[in-house]
């Protein structure tokens, strides 16, 4: 069926540092891509989305590119800060429209 | 703003109880709704996807007669978690996206419903 494969399930930073954070899917199908942060007892907060008919979307300090040949996207967040710390999730969108959500990844952005 | 909105946000109760969760699209019909199960730390678990007018479609694993999804409107799906026990704890979210499943818009995830049966 369908899946999202995301890692590394936790990453630690220093503020100003990159962080990058990679995904995997295995639904041929998929055409769009969103990623969410997510803080403790919230709601998933969409922070950038790429569809399949672009490589790479940016927006600021945060960037995604996507390989559809290798089925495979990432998160890169410049300059970290403190208030990026958070719980990111990748997803993948398949039949019927629904969203397959990779496991998380726990960043940490130390000051 | 929040565009999809979820009710009630906190719910503690017995063993035994029926809980009904609420989702609305604030300012868009939505034809689909879904929703997502959550445990602490986990990733988003999708439950199933709300039909308007329609029967709802349920992912594998989850018993469609436990969790009851009524959409009967364009702006409203709800939830029904059914003589609930305390593995049914968890935080339960819909999400909603303007135009339809299908539609190249984001979904918009409501703010989630903390469900504890004691």
């Amino acid at each position: 069926g369908e899946n999202v494969e995301q890692h590394p399930s936790t990453l630690s930073v220093q503020e100003g540092d990159s962080a990058v954070i990679k995904c995997t899917y295995s639904d041929s199908a998929s055409n769009y891509f969103p990623w969410y942060k997510q803080e403790l007892g919230k709601r998933p907060q969409l922070i950038i989305d790429i569809r399949s008919n672009v490589g790479e979307k940016k927006d600021q300090r945060i960037a995604v590119t996507l390989n559809k040949t290798a089925k495979h996207f990432s998160l890169h967040i410049t300059e970290t800060q403190p208030e990026d710390s958070a719980v990111y999730f990748c997803a993948a969108r398949g039949q019927g429209g629904k969203l397959i959500f990779g496991q998380g990844t726990e960043l940490s952005v130390k000051p | 703003g929040a565009v999809v909105s979820q009710h009630p946000s906190r719910v503690i109760c017995k063993s035994g109880t029926s809980v009904k969760i609420e989702c609305r699209s604030l300012d868009f019909q939505a034809t689909t709704m879904f929703w997502y199960r959550q445990f602490p730390k986990k990733s988003l678990m999708l439950m199933a996807t709300s039909n308007e007018g329609s029967k709802a479609t349920y992912e594998q694993g989850v018993e469609k007669d436990k969790f009851l999804i009524n959409h009967a409107s364009l702006t409203l799906s709800t939830l029904t978690v059914t003589s609930a026990h305390p593995e049914d704890s968890s935080f339960y979210i819909c999400s909603a996206t303007r135009g339809g499943g299908l539609s190249n818009q984001p979904q918009h995830f409501g703010d989630g419903t903390r469900l504890s049966i004691l």
